[in-house]
């Protein structure tokens, strides 16, 4: 099993819908995760952090839950310019703790 | 400020062939890593560097070596690349190691190796 897993999609969505992606992560001692999001192969870019009880900016929301061991992102309203995929990033216990990406969920948003 | 900047932005190779693929930072950041992506696969990590002159292995260190040349560069050399090396290499770096550090990437390098 992977240390941190993603469901890959693609998610399909309409604008305007609200989707949610779930990240599971192995190592329970983690306490701090992060969402990156990568647009076409390019560079991926913070899009927000995840401590104890989640993190909530604008239409975004990160939640964690301890003891299922996952992370969430919910997005409300979903745009156009969502379309990307999102990276979901933990502690990896077989790597000293050092930060483990998930293989990313895909969402297309479409008119 | 220009971030981190990789260089080259595409490289093919034949197999058996070497290259090596620069990285800089301008920020002043104290840590600095190469990843790979492949499809399927998220990034995995190769080799990262906490400070000037350290390094250490990550995930996927075989047939990659690394050299911190000074605060700011970072390089990744491949001694013999292979086929299964074909991947987009990415440089971020940190202010720090610790879990809390926001990663700064650089744009990529696209290496196919036939």
């Amino acid at each position: 099993r992977k240390e941190v897993e993603q469901d890959p999609g693609p998610f399909n969505v309409p604008e305007g819908a609200t989707v949610a992606f779930n990240c599971t992560y192995s190592n329970s001692a983690s306490q701090s995760f992060f969402w990156y999001r990568q647009d076409c192969r390019k560079e991926p870019k913070l899009l927000m952090s995840v401590y104890s009880s989640g993190n909530e900016d604008g239409r975004f929301t990160a939640q964690l839950n301890r003891a299922s061991q996952y992370i969430s992102l919910l997005i409300r309203d979903s745009k156009l310019s969502d379309s990307a995929t999102y990276l979901c990033v933990g502690p990896g216990y077989n790597q000293g703790g050092k930060l483990i990406f998930g293989q990313g969920t895909e969402l297309s948003v479409k008119p | 400020n220009a971030g981190v900047t990789q260089t080259p932005k595409f490289q093919v190779l034949k197999t058996g062939q070497s290259m090596t693929l620069q990285c800089a930072q301008d920020m002043n950041h104290n840590s600095m890593y190469w990843y790979r992506q492949d499809p399927g696969m998220g990034l995995r990590l190769i080799y990262y560097s906490a400070s000037e002159g350290t390094t250490d292995k990550g995930e996927v260190p075989n047939g990659y070596n690394v050299s911190r040349l000074n605060k700011r560069e970072f390089s990744l050399r491949l001694e013999s690349a292979a086929p299964s090396q074909t991947s987009v290499y990415f440089c971020a770096s940190s202010v720090t190691t610790g879990l809390n550090e926001k990663l700064f990437f650089g744009s990529g390098t696209q290496l196919s190796v036939l």
